[in-house]
């Protein structure tokens, strides 16, 4: 199975600052065929299900604001949010679609 | 609009059965692979298994800790995903949802449907 681990387990950052978070995969999530790599990232805010933010590692979801930056490829991924908002408060986690099974991140608590 | 919902949730004893449904609206659920992936009190996202569609042999895969004991089905007459656990053991309470599939990722998540096991 593919391991996917996510640091830091949890963030506090200012309002209207930057977060940074990261994830690892424990092997490449990059297709030589497209030359896609097959990675997401979804937000999960307290007795809500996860909502999609990217995919393919860098590409908004529709209605993403463009606050959120994915990128890197292979094996390191990170995910940016620019201008931090009280709404961004939530746990973020990153998912390989590469293959079966499935597999996510730990997760990372993002606070302000 | 897309929706999934879940049900069937509920109070079942360790060594016991229980069937939860997703229903689908607002798209060609027939098409669709559908995911299911729980998630402890507490705890993070573990994924449970994928059915695809007609066309893909309704071909299913699980995660190995839970194969032999949780079933996908669907019906696709009736826009729903079926997810039967048996044997169940206190560790697998848990909300359980359903997702799409979208090119391999996960677009659409019902709001989970809560399962305890416990004596």
């Amino acid at each position: 199975d593919i391991v996917m681990t996510q640091y830091p387990d949890s963030l506090a950052v200012s309002l209207g600052e930057r977060a940074t978070i990261n994830c690892r995969s424990s092997q490449s999530v990059l297709f030589s065929f497209d030359n896609k790599n097959y990675l997401a990232w979804y937000r999960q805010k307290p007795g809500q299900p996860p909502k999609l933010l990217i995919y393919g590692a860098s590409t908004r979801e529709s209605g993403v604001p463009d606050r959120f930056t994915g990128s890197g490829s292979g094996t390191d991924f990170t995910l940016t949010i620019s201008s931090l908002q009280a709404d961004d408060v939530a746990v973020y986690y990153c998912q390989q679609y590469y293959t079966t099974p499935r597999t996510f991140g730990q997760g990372t608590k993002l606070e302000i | 609009e897309v929706q999934l919902v879940e049900s069937g949730g509920g109070l079942v004893l360790p060594g016991g059965s229980l069937k939860v449904s997703c229903v689908a609206s607002g798209f060609n659920f027939s098409g669709a692979a559908i995911h299911w992936v729980r998630q402890a009190s507490g705890k993070g996202l573990e994924w449970i298994g994928r059915i695809r569609s007609k066309t893909n042999n309704y071909a299913t895969t699980y995660a190995a800790s839970l194969k032999g004991r949780f079933t996908l089905s669907r019906d696709d007459s009736m826009r729903t995903a079926f997810l039967q656990m048996n044997s169940l053991k206190t560790e697998d309470t848990a909300v359980y949802y359903c997702a799409r599939q979208a090119d391999g990722y996960n677009d659409y998540w019902g709001q989970g449907t809560l399962v305890t096991v416990s004596s």
